[in-house]
């Protein structure tokens, strides 16, 4: 079946822009969460959705950085007043379920520069 | 605080050798792990989970966890050139977001 879908592959931007990253996660799937890699990083976690809801917002550098998933399935990660220090490549993943035990597949990402 | 620590490498290893890769994590707590493979320019694929004390074999792919010293392996099996990539550990100590190490870049030489 599909996997995670990402759009756009590779976004650039100038400082102080708003831009919208997307995914579209697996079929079926209620977990969606997205990550932040930066060069020669692990993936760090920014937002995690159970459903419609945002239930842990906890990574979320400031409040430059919001997520909305309004009818459970496809997500919008936003940013406001795009800084430099936003360049990197924003994943996004998607489990069956929550639980310690629900594997997270990741979409390809979005590679985001801020010039 | 959440840490996961893996060496950086890189690590090389020849063509059909086993390749052994090592996580510690700083959450006693945690209940599950996993091991995402990375190409460079490509984003993490799962290739191993594991939940419970000992060894997990999947393939050419064995995993092997220790609760009690925090430790998490992975090891290759007849490592072949495109085993190359960037392998994560990654470590979720409750039922949401998980924490990933910086990864250990293997290089397997022809």
């Amino acid at each position: 079946g599909a996997g995670v879908s990402q759009t756009p592959s590779n976004k650039v931007t100038e400082k102080g822009k708003y831009v919208e990253l997307r995914c579209d996660p697996i079929s079926g799937h209620t977990a969606l969460y997205w990550y932040r890699q930066s060069l020669g990083q692990g993936p760090e976690f920014l937002i995690y959705f159970q459903g419609t809801g945002a239930a842990d917002d906890s990574g979320l550098p400031n409040d430059r950085f919001f997520a909305v998933r309004p009818e459970g399935s496809v997500s919008t990660l936003k940013i406001q007043r795009t800084e430099r220090g936003d360049s990197a490549v924003y994943l996004c993943a998607s489990s069956a379920a929550r639980g310690s035990y629900n594997e997270q597949f990741f979409g390809p990402g979005t590679r985001l520069t801020v010039l | 605080q959440k840490e996961v620590e893996q060496n950086s490498g890189p690590l090389s290893v020849p063509e059909g050798a086993i390749a052994s890769l090592n996580c510690t994590y700083s959450d006693r707590g945690s209940q599950s792990f996993f091991w995402y493979r990375q190409y460079s320019g490509k984003s993490p694929e799962l290739i191993m989970s594991i939940y419970s004390n000992g060894d997990k074999e999947d393939g050419r792919f064995t995993a092997q966890l220790n609760k009690a010293s925090q430790y998490v392996s992975l090891l290759i099996r007849d490592s072949q050139p495109s085993d190359s990539a960037t392998y994560l550990c990654a470590v979720k100590p409750g039922a949401n977001n998980l924490f990933f190490g910086t990864g250990t870049r293997l290089t397997v030489i022809p």
